[in-house]
Order: C-alpha cells, then sequence, then structure tokens
C-alpha cells in the first residue's frame, strides 16, 4: 500500500501569507495527487485535481504542483476563509488513500 | 446539478451490520464515466475511503475493510449502498458518498455525510 505523508499537520499564517503544504507518497504515483479543503461540519471540498489542475470555480489564489513521490499546495494570499482543514489523496489503481490533514488558522 | 444524500440509522450496535444509502439526484448513475464511492471520518480524525462501485457493479475495496464491506448499486433506484459488517466502536464515524469519473481518482461532488454511531 501506498502511504501519504503530509506535512504540517498544522500551520498559523497571518492574512495575506503564502501558504505550502506538502504531500510526499511512498511510491510514485505519476500526476494522481488531489487537494481538498474541508471546513467544520462539512463535507471535503476539491480544489486541485490530478496534481496542478485548479478545479471550476476555486479561486486561482489556490495552486498545486509536483509528480512522483513529491507535491506541494499553496495559498498565495491567505484568506480568513481559507481557514480549514486541507486533505491531499493520492490513487495508485484501485486504490485511494488520503494524507493526514493540515488544519490552517489565522495568527 | 449533481447531488448525493446519505441515509440510514444513526445508531448501530456492536457486532450489527451497519447499513447506509446514498441516493443520486441530478443525474443518473447508470453512466459509465463514473465510480461511485464511500469515505469515512472518524470524530476528529482524518479520511479513509472505503470502496467504489462502477455503474455496472464492479467493486473496488480497501483492502483494510474488504473482510467486512459490501457495496451495491440498485440504478432502478439511483441509488448505491453501503454494508459493513461486525462493527465495532472503531467504525464510529460520518460516513461520505462521492462521485468519482473514470478519467481521475478525485471525489467531486460529496455528499454531506451522515454521522454513525456504534453503540449498545
Amino acid at each position: 500500500d501506498i502511504q501519504m505523508t503530509q506535512s504540517p499537520s498544522s500551520l498559523s499564517a497571518s492574512v495575506g501569507d503564502r501558504v505550502t503544504i506538502t504531500c510526499q507518497a511512498s511510491q510514485d504515483i505519476s500526476k494522481y495527487l488531489n487537494w481538498y479543503q474541508q471546513k467544520p461540519g462539512k463535507a471535503p471540498k476539491l480544489l486541485i485535481y490530478d496534481a496542478s489542475n485548479l478545479e471550476t470555480g476555486v479561486p486561482s489564489r489556490f495552486s498545486g504542483s509536483g509528480s512522483g513521490t513529491d507535491f506541494t499546495f499553496t495559498i498565495s494570499g491567505l484568506q480568513p476563509e481559507d481557514i480549514a482543514t486541507y486533505y491531499c489523496q493520492q490513487f495508485d489503481d484501485p486504490s485511494l488513500t488520503f494524507g493526514g490533514g493540515t488544519k490552517v488558522d489565522i495568527k | 446539478q449533481l447531488q448525493l444524500q446519505e441515509s440510514g440509522p444513526g445508531l448501530v450496535k456492536p457486532s450489527e451490520t451497519l447499513s447506509l444509502t446514498c441516493t443520486v439526484s441530478g443525474g443518473s448513475i447508470r453512466r459509465s464515466s463514473y465510480f461511485w464511492g464511500w469515505i469515512r471520518q472518524p470524530p476528529g480524525k482524518g479520511l479513509e475511503w472505503i470502496g467504489s462501485i462502477s455503474y455496472s457493479g464492479s467493486t473496488y475495496y480497501n483492502p483494510s475493510l474488504k473482510s467486512r464491506v459490501t457495496i451495491s448499486v440498485d440504478t432502478s433506484k439511483n441509488q448505491f449502498s453501503l454494508n459493513l459488517r461486525s462493527v465495532t466502536a472503531a467504525d464510529t464515524a460520518v460516513y461520505y458518498c462521492a462521485r468519482r469519473p473514470d478519467i481521475g481518482a478525485w471525489f467531486d461532488p460529496w455528499g454531506q455525510g451522515t454521522l454513525v454511531t456504534v453503540s449498545s
């Protein structure tokens, strides 16, 4: 089974800061890495698919990059409404696994 | 706009079977270009994929749950279902259903989720 290591597990940043979250896969997963945002009491929301593709309607301050085993998720200017937990998710046909999550809050 | 809605008992006794249904509206579950999946989240913890099913009934399960899980589809009702046998307190979680395209491996959209508590 492929393991996903997501870091950090939590972070505090100021409004307008650049925020970076990383996910590392234990094996090569090509581009098959997705990013979700989850607010308290709500279902996860897809933000980025296939490592770097922005889902329709998602603000452009969110971005993703990487391939193989190392992936990065970036918020280019943190907004108050971005307070949430962010998860990466990998696909190794036919299994899927999620990273442990990163809780983002405002400093 | 496609919507998914989970339904089922909110309380299940230990050793019994957890059964949930996901009703799909705004689109047909028969479309061959999608899979339909279940994901769960224990209180205060992360997400765990349970399994997925195609419209034709092909199933894929998380190896750690495979021995206890059955996912089925009822195209006449535009629903798919989850059965998890021999539950324990560790199965207490919010259970989500979601759609996955066959050209990719992301889930979108998701249902709102339903909390299932395992307790006597």
